[in-house]
Parts: structure tokens; C-alpha cells; sequence
């Protein structure tokens, strides 16, 4: 199976900070690499996805980095709907189609 | 309105089974592969499995694998999981998703979750 470590595990954050959250994959991935945002008691929600591009309406504040085993979701400049718990997501041919342990993005 | 809506979950007992539904609306089912994932309350998410568009090829992870099975009927817009002999383990919340179409595919489509407890 292909493991994917993300880094922080959680996160304290104000309101127009600017952060940043690490995916690293145990073997190479090339850019089958996704980004969701999941809010409590709700299913996630899709952010960015082939590493970079962004889903469909999702703010221009978020964007994707990296290819191969290191990649990163960062938000520009933090919004109050913008806590969260982030996951990343390998989407290679190989299955498991595993998922990051979370990043939990609390208010500082 | 696209959407997916998850049924069948509840609590059953060590060894017991249940089946899950998963009605889809507003798009064309049979145009998509279909998954489930799930996630354990207050942890992290886990693939399931997933079944080709026409129910020809059904994968899974592991752990479910000879106890769980996927189906779909493309005429009802809608896909299953039948989980049989069920173990503590598998004590989550299980979501329809729809991955997007292409090589660089992601899940652009969730349903709110079914709940499935097993406890004595």
C-alpha cells in the first residue's frame, strides 16, 4: 500500500495567517495527489486535485504544490470557514486509494 | 439536483450483517464508476471498495475483502454494500463517492453518510 503521511496533525491558526500543510507519499505518485476539507459531521468536500488545480468554486486563497512523494496545500490568508480538518488522497492505479491521517486547523 | 443519499446503516451485532443503499440522483449513474469510503468517528478516511460502470469489476481493501461485497443497479440508480460477518473494526460512517471521470480522477461527489455500529 501506498502511505501517505501528512504533517502537521493539527494546527492553530488565526484569522489571515497563512498556512501550510505537507502530504508526503512513501513511494513516488507522480501528481495523483488530492486535497478535501471536511467540516464536523459533514462529508469532505473536494479542493484540489492532480496536486494543483482547483475543484470547481473553491477559493483562489487555496492552492496545491509538489509531485512525486512531497506535496502542499496551502491557504493564503485564513478565513473564518477555513477551519477544518484537511486530508490528502493518492488517486494512482494502485489501490488502496489511501488517504492521509488529517490535519486539524484550529482557531489560535 | 446531483446528490447522493445513503441508507441501511444501523447497529448490529458481532458477526451480524447489514446492507447499505446508495440512491444517486440528478446525473448519469451508469456513466461512472462508484465507491465507498468510510470513516471510523473521530478518525481519519478509508477506501472501501469500488465498482466499475457497468458492475463488471468490484475491488476492495484488505480488511473487507471475502465479507463485503459492492453491487450496483444501473436501472435504479443505485449502489450497495453488503457487509456480512461484521467485526467491532468496521464501526463507521460509510459514504457513497463518485470519483470524477479521466486519469486524474478525485471524489467531486459525497453523500452525507450512513452510520454502522457494531457492538454487542
Amino acid at each position: 500500500d501506498i502511505q501517505m503521511t501528512q504533517s502537521p496533525s493539527s494546527l492553530s491558526a488565526s484569522v489571515g495567517d497563512r498556512v501550510t500543510i505537507t502530504c508526503r507519499a512513501s513511494q513516488s505518485i507522480s501528481n495523483f495527489l488530492n486535497w478535501y476539507q471536511q467540516k464536523p459531521g459533514k462529508a469532505p468536500n473536494p479542493l484540489i486535485y492532480a496536486a494543483s488545480n482547483l475543484h470547481s468554486g473553491v477559493p483562489s486563497r487555496f492552492s496545491g504544490s509538489g509531485s512525486g512523494t512531497d506535496f502542499t496545500l496551502t491557504i493564503s490568508s485564513l478565513q473564518p470557514e477555513d477551519f477544518a480538518t484537511y486530508y490528502c488522497q493518492q488517486s494512482t492505479i494502485t489501490r488502496p486509494y489511501t488517504f492521509g491521517q488529517g490535519t486539524k486547523l484550529e482557531n489560535k | 439536483e446531483v446528490q447522493l443519499v445513503e441508507s441501511g446503516g444501523g447497529l448490529v451485532q458481532p458477526g451480524g450483517s447489514l446492507r447499505l443503499s446508495c440512491i444517486a440522483s440528478g446525473f448519469s449513474f451508469s456513466d461512472y464508476w462508484m465507491n465507498w469510503v468510510r470513516q471510523v468517528p473521530g478518525k481519519g478516511l478509508e477506501w472501501v471498495a469500488n465498482n466499475k460502470e457497468d458492475g463488471s469489476e468490484k475491488n476492495y481493501v484488505d480488511s473487507v475483502r471475502g465479507r463485503f461485497t459492492i453491487s450496483r443497479d444501473n436501472a435504479k440508480n443505485s449502489l450497495y454494500l453488503q457487509m456480512n460477518n461484521l467485526r467491532a473494526e468496521d464501526t463507521a460512517v460509510y459514504y457513497c463517492a463518485r470519483p470524477t471521470r479521466g486519469s486524474y480522477w478525485y471524489y467531486d461527489l459525497w453523500g452525507r453518510g450512513t452510520l454502522v455500529t457494531v457492538s454487542s
